[in-house]
């Protein structure tokens, strides 16, 4: 069971907003500091697309944001495009230690109507 | 161009061994911690090991920990698994990653499919 619970699977229609939810379930889920969302295509590896909550790397577009309250991380996509249609992961490092471990969701499907 | 490269995977039988490779070019190889993530079919990520930059820590999830060995070779850019005893729930696809200075896997291999199976 992993300590990340996220939905299942999301919908939206093109144009619209989506916000998938990534909560800590785990009190081993220490530096939550540390959230990440990557997008994975079909058949594909994982993509970066959002790193420490909140913050985007180069070539990622601003329609991906993420935001955090309590123990509870979010992705929002905006302006949803066809393109979308991915599983998004959260994932948060847990323990003490420098080198503890890392804990993923389950992946959420998106489904663009 | 900045890639990770994983081969090695393939079928092998439960209780068998097998190696997998990770080879890194166009970033400093030796700067960064490397992990393997995997991936069963149909399935989420699940981390699997950590080792740091210069090899002296490493750290696995708790179902590979005796079974699974981590390393890497600077000299050659390349990171392993070294993997036995394993299992049908060994089966996935094994990513390596690279865990940069802001705390994110920004660089992800093609991943390569380990299947054990009789």
């Amino acid at each position: 069971q992993s300590a990340l619970t996220q939905p299942a699977s999301v919908s939206g229609s093109p144009g619209q907003s989506i916000t998938i939810s990534c909560t800590v379930t785990s009190s081993d889920v220490g530096t939550y500091n540390l959230v990440s969302w990557y997008q994975q295509h079909p058949g594909k590896a994982p993509t970066l697309i959002i790193y420490q909550g909140g913050e985007r790397p180069s070539g990622v577009s601003n329609r991906f944001s993420g935001s955090r309250s309590g123990n509870t991380a979010s992705l929002t996509i905006s302006g949803l495009q066809a393109e979308d249609e991915a599983v998004y992961h959260c994932c948060s490092f847990g323990g003490s230690e420098t080198y503890g471990m890392w804990v993923f969701g389950g992946g959420t499907k998106l489904t663009v109507l | 161009q900045v890639q990770l490269v994983e081969s090695g995977g393939g079928v092998v039988q439960p209780g068998r061994s097998l190696r997998l490779s990770c080879a890194a070019s166009g970033f400093t190889f030796s700067n960064y911690a490397m992990h393997w993530v995997r991936q069963a079919p149909g399935k989420g990520l699940e981390w699997v090991a950590v080792i740091s930059y210069d090899a002296n820590t490493k750290n696995y999830m708790d179902s590979v920990k005796g079974r699974f060995t981590i390393s890497r070779d600077n000299s050659k850019n390349t990171l392993y698994l070294q993997m036995k005893s394993l299992t049908r729930e060994d089966t996935a696809v094994y990513y390596c990653a690279n865990w940069n200075d802001v705390g994110a896997f920004d660089i992800w291999g093609q991943g390569t499919m380990l299947t054990v199976s009789s």
